[in-house]
């Protein structure tokens, strides 16, 4: 079965921490995606990456970076954690067509 | 504005029925439009995908209908069950207004079937 892991279920963080959100995928896909999704405002682009050490910025890239060192790997970092960070994060990739994409579970975040 | 609005965030119907959801969007032209389930505390999982040049597609209970002219897409469930409860959202693809290959999603609508 298909998969995109993320490091995660829960995580609790305090303000001002460096903190990596992991993903992982088995697909061989190209192309990988950061969202955060918030009540009432649904699925928000972070960042994404069509191929190894590419990266672009979405539509909320300010206080995120990424790094895809391998293909199968997508790692969103919070340099300096917030309480607006405090969020569900969700990773997902596709393949070179973009179509479907295969999401993880997410990634609950607490800034406290 | 740009803008993506999926019909209501609530929409309650009895087994059996068929539940319509609605997508609209404004200002964009999308390459096509795919449609996501989502359950609480999970990732959403991908349904369909309906391109600009087609006017419906069908899988099993699912269908979805793409009006490019109405800049509007529906998603039906035909004979809904309770286990088809959970919210679903609605991705354009714009490549076309933004250059990105990226989905922006709307925010779901959540549809609860009543045994």
């Amino acid at each position: 079965d298909v998969k995109v892991t993320q490091s995660s279920r829960y995580l609790v963080k305090r303000t001002g921490e460096k903190v990596f959100l992991e993903c992982v995928q088995d697909m061989d896909h190209e192309n990988m995606f950061w969202y955060r999704q918030d009540p009432g405002l649904g699925l928000r682009l972070i960042y994404f990456s069509y191929d190894v050490k590419m990266k672009e910025k979405g539509d909320i890239p300010e206080g995120y970076s990424v790094s895809r060192e391998k293909k199968e790997r997508f790692s969103l970092i919070l340099e300096s954690a917030s309480t607006n960070q405090t969020s569900m994060y969700l990773c997902a990739s596709s393949d070179r067509d973009f179509d479907g994409y295969t999401f993880g579970s997410g990634t609950r975040l607490t800034v406290v | 504005s740009q803008k993506i609005e999926q019909n209501s965030e609530a929409l309650n119907i009895q087994e059996g029925k068929t539940a319509t959801l609605t997508c609209n969007y404004t200002n964009y032209s999308p390459a096509y439009l795919q449609w996501y389930r989502q359950d609480p505390g999970r990732g959403p999982v991908f349904l369909l995908l309906i391109r600009e040049n087609e006017k419906e597609k069908r899988k099993e209970r699912l269908k979805v209908t793409f009006d490019t002219t109405l800049k509007q897409s529906l998603f039906h469930i035909t004979a809904s069950q309770p286990a088809d409860s959970a919210t679903y959202l609605c991705a354009l693809d714009l490549r076309g207004d933004t250059g990105r290959r990226a989905l922006t999603f709307g925010s779901g609508t959540r549809l609860q079937v009543q045994p």
